[in-house]
């Protein structure tokens, strides 16, 4: 099935340790988008690409950055993960969110900064 | 900018009976789009159910409805014959325009439903 894969589910990092999260899809959708999920807070939109074209949150740290090398896969590197980075980090992707369908979702990396 | 808040962090309702949640939102836009996804526990967020703005009618996917009042900006949420299978956190959604468009999220119920 055409789908929205995250990798991994589970993230354990070091504190100040760089990590990378990836996300690939097979829906061929030119948008991709990552969010950060923190427990009792709305999804907070990171960054997104529009095809090669990125777009950075105004309020996105500068300590994440994120590289779409192809249609498919799209990560999300944070430098120098702090304790407040532990979160549910979701990668979504659309091809006009307009319509019925809006975005797919995937299911998440869960980091935790130890 | 877009915000959407969601004013009940939890709610509860016995397997068969019906819910609502609730959701306000605030744009300066004329043309939206509003939506209602659902995350299970550990599982990815799905679309439940989307409204177009200019849509006087209100969406309705199955036990699942919505009441759009636009001028008070309210977009909430009925499940009719809840089942075990609808517990999970429920996020009202709103979609900006202009450039890049992009989901602004409110901050979720979550639904427990007690057999």
């Amino acid at each position: 099935d055409a789908m929205v894969i995250q990798n991994p589910r589970y993230q354990v990092t070091q504190f100040g340790k760089p990590v990378t999260l990836s996300c690939s899809q097979t829906l061929n959708h030119n948008v991709m988008y990552w969010y950060q999920q923190k427990s009792s807070q709305a999804p907070k939109l990171l960054f997104h690409y529009y095809d090669k074209d990125f777009n950075n949150e105004a309020d996105t740290p500068d300590n994440f950055q994120s590289r779409r090398p192809n249609t498919s896969f799209c990560f999300l590197d944070i430098r120098s993960p702090g304790l407040g980075d532990a979160a549910m980090y979701l990668c979504a992707t659309s091809r006009d969110p307009r319509r019925v369908g809006g975005y797919t979702f995937g299911s998440g990396t869960r980091l935790t900064v130890v | 900018a877009q915000t959407v808040t969601q004013s009940q962090p939890e709610m509860s309702v016995q397997e068969a009976e019906t819910v609502t949640l609730s959701c306000t939102y605030d744009t300066s836009e004329s043309d939206y789009y509003l939506f209602w996804y659902k995350q299970p526990p550990s599982r990815q967020m799905i679309l439940v159910i989307r409204q177009e703005a200019y849509k006087q009618q209100n969406a309705t996917e199955n036990r699942f409805s919505v009441n759009f009042q636009k001028a008070a900006k309210s977009f909430s949420l009925k499940i009719s014959d809840s089942q075990l299978g609808d517990a999970a956190m429920y996020f009202c959604a709103s979609l900006t325009q202009g450039g890049s468009e992009k989901l602004v999220f409110g901050k979720g119920t979550k639904l427990t439903v007690n057999p």
